[in-house]
């Protein structure tokens, strides 16, 4: 059972150039989100989705996109990348909402140049 | 504004006891998660209060009070592997999950 997989797992960017995050899972869960980790802080929402076809903004949305075409996929997509957005990205699903844990993948480290 | 508390970073001898507190200001509260991060790695699930009290689960119990917004993680026979960032995360009214930026426990022999 993969239960949350992330690509990549590491990339280099440079300033300007885009790409899009990668997260499946094959739990069935209906939520899943996307965070990031930044040293000394605690994980920020980016966006979320309650659902195949939903989105909704988190925390910290701005210069982020996402799509969630498929129940079991979810991508996070950064349009024209800035040296900010260097981090690690973690994507996280759940089967509710509510009081079920949330399961994360691995984790892709982001840098930009 | 919403806040989670804990302190960054703890030290603890192999076979001790250690306690891990966390304090909380949110709008709403819908529980209190615990997850460990091992460094490199993803958080993982711990253990999950929503009414006072203290919940055990094996070496770990964890204990909330909501009226003090107050919690702590207490790990017991401390192991080398127990070394990690344990990480405090409130769920608010709108069911989202407020992180602190997590206790990094160092475990020493």
């Amino acid at each position: 059972n993969a239960g949350v997989t992330q690509t990549p797992k590491f990339r280099v960017l440079k300033t300007g150039q885009s790409m899009t995050l990668l997260c499946a899972q094959d739990m069935n869960h209906e939520y899943m989100y996307w965070y990031r980790q930044d040293p000394g802080m605690g994980l920020r929402l980016i966006h979320y989705s309650v659902g195949e076809g939903t989105t909704a903004k988190g925390e910290v949305p701005d210069g982020y996109n996402v799509s969630r075409l498929k129940k079991q996929n979810f991508l996070l997509g950064l349009e024209s990348a800035a040296p900010s957005q260097t981090s690690v990205y973690f994507c996280a699903s759940g089967l509710t909402g509510e009081v079920s844990p949330q399961h994360f993948g691995d984790g892709t480290r982001l840098s930009i140049l | 504004g919403q806040n989670i508390d804990q302190p960054t970073e703890m030290t603890a001898t192999e076979g001790a006891i250690v306690q891990i507190n966390c304090t909380y200001q949110t709008s709403g509260f819908n529980g209190l998660f615990w997850y460990q991060q091992h460094a490199g790695e993803a958080p993982t699930f711990l253990s999950y209060n929503v009414l006072d009290g203290l919940e055990e689960k094996g070496r770990f119990s964890s204990f909330l009070s909501r009226s003090k917004g107050y919690s702590y993680l207490l790990l017991k026979e401390l192991q080398m592997k127990d070394s990690a960032s344990y990480l405090c995360a409130v769920m608010d009214s709108n069911y989202q999950l407020i992180w602190g930026a997590g206790t990094k426990l160092i475990i020493k022999p």
